[in-house]
């Protein structure tokens, strides 16, 4: 079992450009969650999706999108990206309806210059 | 709203010294509480969990009690060794949902 994997794994941008990062979730799952982890700081939620529908939604402007498949894997997709929007990227698969105990992938490091 | 407030660090001991990191936790109704821990260049993963008041979530020598009254989850661990360098996060998911609110971590450097 592959776990939850996770592409690009480093990422170099330019302010004002759109960035979209891959995450294939743990086998078994149909869940998935989005975190943004800026240097130092714990995860903060994005949002979460299921049977390819946003479920629920973080503090996080429109500019935050994303999209689940029918094979449940996931994009997250960033519009004009400005320097505030570096941070790991982390996704996170679970069973649905297991509350919080999310498998995470080893992240997308965002850098924004 | 919720949120998880931890101890900062970083917290240094020497291997086989007594761990406590101290977590506390604000949420409406009665909250599910994780530890999860980041080893370098990886992801997060659930050390251990606790869904209700006076249960105990245990893994790889680490312990938690779920008190409702202090509304604390502090994390110990008797022995700790050099691997357990990391980052531990206290965690909640609220009622009804399964997204999960950290707190800002706790760096753990262990000695030989």
């Amino acid at each position: 079992d592959a776990g939850v994997t996770q592409s690009p794994t480093h990422l170099i941008k330019t302010r004002g450009q759109q960035v979209t990062l891959r995450c294939s979730p743990k086998s078994g799952h149909d869940t998935v969650s989005w975190y943004q982890q800026a240097l130092g700081q714990g995860p903060q939620f994005i949002f979460q999706y299921y049977e390819e529908e946003e479920r629920q939604r973080g503090n996080f402007p429109d500019r935050f999108s994303g999209h689940q498949f029918p094979n449940y894997s996931s994009e997250l997709n960033v519009n004009a990206l400005l320097l505030g929007d570096s941070a790991l990227y982390l996704c996170a698969s679970s069973p649905s309806g297991v509350g919080g105990e999310a498998f995470f992938g080893q992240g997308t490091r965002l850098t924004v210059v | 709203g919720d949120s998880v407030t931890q101890m900062e660090g970083p917290v240094t001991l020497s291997e086989e010294a007594f761990l406590t990191i101290n977590c506390t936790y604000t949420a409406t109704g009665y909250p599910s509480l994780f530890w999860y821990v980041q080893y370098p260049g990886e992801g997060l993963q659930l050390l251990l969990k606790a869904t209700k008041a006076d249960d105990k979530g245990s893994n790889k020598g680490f312990e938690a009690t779920y008190r409702k009254e202090t509304t604390s989850f502090h994390l110990e661990k008797g022995s700790v060794q050099v691997s357990d360098s990391a980052v531990y996060f206290c965690a909640l998911t609220s009622r009804n949902t399964d997204k999960l609110i950290f707190g800002t971590g706790t760096r753990l450097q262990v000695f030989p």
